[in-house]
């Protein structure tokens, strides 16, 4: 049983179009976050969610809109894509607030705006 | 956060023990040592962490000296699965989130 899932995998598509990515824990975890990868090695923290309500949205432009409709999902909306969205982003979920270090994380959706 | 120094890579023969050491020597005192590994084109996984103290898991062992400045990450049998790139990194326990930095790693291979 895959703990964190992502869709799509990969998503290629034009400047300015309108996309979502979905993300789903089956780990009972009251915890999601939403990272990108902007380089190799460096996760930026995006967004943090305990239990359905927003707790942390880091300085990231208004087009990216998370959404939560339960506990166990939290999508990924963003409008008006531009060149510079482009990149690995992760969805993860922790027990709790305080084991965001001890994510787990999903497999990544690679994100290519042309 | 404090920086770590890790071998680029390692070989490590199926069924025995994988030794992965980490260099912390700048560490602070609120700083855990964190394990991570990242199998290609998947995310990253939690194996570990530990504060000062030699800490076991399902997964993996970690030993860390007693001075702190370094750790060894232990995976008792190794197996095809585990070849991954396997990173240290020292930061406080947090809420909420932060940023996850990564250095280098170290490219575990795990030969049959």
């Amino acid at each position: 049983d895959t703990a964190v899932s992502q869709t799509p995998k990969y998503l290629v598509t034009q400047m300015g179009n309108d996309k979502s990515i979905k993300c789903e824990q089956n780990l009972g975890h009251d915890t999601m976050y939403w990272y990108k990868q902007d380089s190799k090695k460096f996760l930026k923290i995006m967004f943090s969610y305990n239990n359905k309500e927003l707790i942390i949205n880091e300085t990231v432009p208004n087009r990216f809109s998370p959404k939560s409709p339960d506990k166990a999902h939290l999508n990924l909306h963003i409008n008006s894509l531009e060149l510079g969205d482009s990149a690995v982003y992760f969805c993860a979920s922790s027990q709790d607030l305080g084991r965001a270090a001890r994510s787990f994380f999903g497999p990544g959706t690679r994100l290519t705006v042309l | 956060d404090a920086k770590t120094t890790q071998p680029p890579s390692m070989d490590c023969a199926e069924g025995r023990a994988a030794n992965l050491p980490c260099n912390h020597s700048t560490i602070s005192g609120n700083e855990y040592v964190y394990w991570y590994r990242q199998i290609h084109s998947q995310g990253p996984q939690y194996i570990i962490h530990g504060l000062k103290n030699n800490e076991t898991n399902e997964m993996a062992s970690l030993i860390i000296t007693e001075d702190r400045k370094s750790s060894t990450l232990i995976l008792p049998h190794a197996t095809l699965r585990d070849t991954a790139v396997y990173y240290c990194i020292v930061r406080v326990e947090d809420n909420y989130g932060q940023n996850f930095v990564f250095g280098p790693g170290t490219r575990l291979s795990v030969l049959p």
